[in-house]
């Protein structure tokens, strides 16, 4: 049975800090990984899609990278601001077509 | 192009009372899905459709849970009667076949208050 994982549960850095925020899965038979942003009150946010076949993914500040062998995706953020203060949460599609979420980092950026 | 519609945002009732919870995913997804989120955790899929189909209903509570999607178009989620664990956010997701993708759109979701 697949299991997520994200450490840490909880993170507060200042303002334009690079970060790295990590999820692990049990499962390294996925099909593709996806991280997310919540803000509070609201729904999900895709932020990036990893294939399998993929190593990373980039957008913006925001890189994700997939290591399928040792079950492991890390989301960089870069010169990280205070709007990016949110949970998020990374979610592994299983080669049994389910998807499992981790329990999300909460990102706190102060000014 | 609209996102994922869901309704109510909010819902108040008491234990033992029926609830419905509806989703309109984006237009020309045929992958429907339903979760609950618990305060603090990863949301947590109840039922998944290809169409009209349930492909994946294994971890909905069938005694007091129900959904259908009639037309393999919008979905509507069914507590009934609803107990004070059901207290939780109910978020609809959608997403294109799997052409490698598969990437999932999430709703604002319903917040749901059992008292």
């Amino acid at each position: 049975k697949q299991e997520v994982t994200q450490i840490p549960a909880a993170l507060s850095v200042p303002e334009g800090e690079n970060l790295v925020l990590n999820c692990s899965f049990t499962d390294s038979a996925i099909y593709n990984l996806q991280w997310f942003r919540q803000d509070p009150g609201k729904g999900l946010t895709s932020l990036l899609l990893i294939q399998s076949s993929q190593r990373e993914q980039t957008s913006g500040r925001l890189n994700a990278s997939l290591d399928k062998s040792s079950g492991r995706s890390t989301l960089y953020i870069a010169a990280s601001q205070p709007g990016d203060s949110a949970t998020y949460l990374c979610a592994a599609k299983t080669s049994y077509d389910k998807v499992i979420f981790g329990p999300g980092t909460s990102l706190s950026v102060i000014p | 192009e609209a996102g994922v519609v869901q309704s109510p945002r909010y819902k108040i009732i008491e234990k033992k009372q029926p609830v419905a919870f509806w989703c309109n995913p984006i237009s020309g997804h045929n992958t429907l899905y339903w979760y609950r989120q618990n305060l603090g955790q990863g949301p947590e899929l109840l039922i998944r459709y290809e169409n009209e189909e349930a492909v994946d209903d294994s971890q909905l509570p069938k005694d007091r849970f129900s959904a259908e999607r009639l037309k393999g178009v919008d979905s509507t989620l069914k507590i009934q009667p609803a107990e004070l664990g059901d207290s939780a956010v109910y978020l609809c997701a959608s997403s294109f076949p799997w052409t490698g993708g598969h990437e999932q759109y999430f709703g604002p979701g319903t917040r749901l208050t059992v008292t």
